[in-house]
């Protein structure tokens, strides 16, 4: 696609829940990373994937996250039992063939668990 | 140490003046240097990106960048309410980009 596309663009849960966060990438695009960014703070890296591997999750912060890629394209996030600390704005992001030459973002999850 | 600093606070500036922003950070064999423009409530956009030590110009926006001092640098010239977002440092390592926590620009008409 054009852009990198996340989907859905806002998520309110309760806590507890299960949620699923969808980005498709640029076509193209080998690597494909997952920030959060959370009410006036920094980026902060969860995983990284080149093609459908993850070679650095070094970021997911509880085992309640998980990711995968499919088909070197579309990637889930998952958040299993949200807690309130998990609301923040997820951002998925694309390049090709790695970080070197920066990359695009798509317009994020809003997530927000009540 | 974190890997990307942005020590600054609110920058305000008056339209038609040169807004600086500046940035360190501690991988010295990091290869390449961003800049991201992110205004409120959207995502970050990549405005300049930079690779070997000097200065590099596009448009209003000029990245300055000193790998022996680790230290990164953007400079909008003639700025317009239009720059008023938060500025993210970027630089990348370990297979990924590490980002600055930004800092916020406000160019007063």
């Amino acid at each position: 696609g054009a852009g990198v596309s996340q989907s859905p663009s806002n998520k309110v849960t309760e806590k507890g829940k299960d949620v699923e966060l969808r980005c498709d990438p640029i076509s193209g695009h080998t690597a494909l990373y997952w920030y959060r960014q959370s009410l006036g703070q920094g980026l902060e890296f969860l995983i990284y994937f080149q093609g459908n591997s993850a070679p650095d999750k070094s970021g997911l912060p509880s085992d309640r996250f998980s990711a995968e890629r499919t088909g070197g394209s579309v990637s889930t996030l998952t958040i299993q039992r949200t807690q309130q600390e998990d609301s923040a704005v997820y951002l998925c992001a694309s390049s090709f063939p790695d970080s070197y030459y920066g990359y695009t973002f798509g317009s994020g999850t809003r997530l927000t668990v009540v | 140490q974190k890997e990307v600093e942005q020590n600054s606070g609110p920058l305000s500036v008056p339209e038609g003046a040169i807004a600086s922003l500046n940035c360190t950070y501690s991988d010295r064999v990091s290869q390449s240097f961003f800049w991201y423009r992110q205004y409120s409530g959207k995502s970050p956009e990549l405005i300049m990106s930079i690779y070997s030590n000097g200065d590099k110009e596009d448009g209003r926006f000029t990245a300055q960048l000193n790998k022996a001092s680790q230290y990164v640098s953007l400079l909008i010239r003639d700025s317009q309410p239009s720059d008023s977002a938060t500025y993210l440092c970027a630089v990348s390592g370990n297979n990924r980009l590490a980002f600055g926590k930004g800092n916020q620009v406000v160019v007063i008409p």
